[in-house]
């Protein structure tokens, strides 16, 4: 079955320090992979997204991301931690459906909080 | 959030009630979603239309229905609300031109089933 884990339901880490959210996935194919980010009793905004080329994705508020297709990951990453990026954070893929369609697919979700 | 709205943002009804959630986009997208967030689950998706005359079915489509009334609209309605319909339900939209059908979301409808 096609899935995508976020193995880690909370992540802290000190204000200035870098941090990393981990993605793992399954799916057939070549995925195109996303990050988004919610914040308190707002809907998810997209962060970044992987299509193809460069390994390394750069996204919104000095996010980025690295492909890993060997190991299947999409781990999400950030040089210098904020008080304000403390928010929950999605992993998603879109991947080939049995209609012959594509459909989405959200991880679980992982808490950020950083530390002031 | 804002080219995305929904309403209403919070609703609490009882088992039994017919429920409608509206959705209204100012992005022209002709792709909408409608998804459940329940903790720990993530988002699943419930119901998607690729243009006003198409409508489908996502992985947890029982007990709900949709309607699209025009490009910009894509309601999802509760015909008869049980409590393990209480989530967060958002809505979202896509461009058709963008391969990725990057996904952009309303600020979502708190829904409580008593």
């Amino acid at each position: 079955a096609q899935s995508v884990a976020q193995p880690e339901d909370q992540v802290n880490v000190a204000e200035g320090n870098p941090l990393t959210v981990k993605c793992t996935y399954s799916v057939s194919g070549n995925p195109y992979l996303f990050w988004y980010v919610q914040y308190p009793n707002r809907g998810l905004q997209f962060l970044l997204k992987y299509i193809t080329g460069d390994n390394l994705v750069k996204g919104s508020y000095g996010f980025e991301a690295e492909f890993n297709k060997s190991q299947t990951s999409f781990h999400l990453k950030k040089p210098s931690a904020l008080v304000s990026d403390s928010a929950l954070y999605f992993c998603a893929v879109r991947a080939p459906d049995t209609s012959g369609t594509y459909k989405y697919i959200f991880g679980t979700g992982t808490r950020l909080k950083v530390l002031a | 959030d804002a080219d995305v709205t929904q309403t209403p943002r919070n609703r609490i009804t009882k088992t039994g009630k017919r429920i409608m959630l509206e959705c209204s986009q100012t992005k022209g997208h002709d792709r909408m979603y409608w998804y459940r967030q329940d903790p720990g689950l993530g988002l699943r998706l419930i119901y998607y239309s690729f243009d006003v005359k198409d409508i489908n079915k996502g992985e947890i489509s029982d007990g709900y229905s949709v309607s699209r009334q025009a490009q910009a609209k894509f309601s999802l309605s509760l015909e008869s609300a049980i409590p393990n319909q209480t989530a967060l339900y958002f809505c979202a939209t896509s461009d058709l031109d963008d391969r990725a059908d990057t996904q952009y979301f309303g600020p979502g409808t708190r829904l409580t089933v008593l």
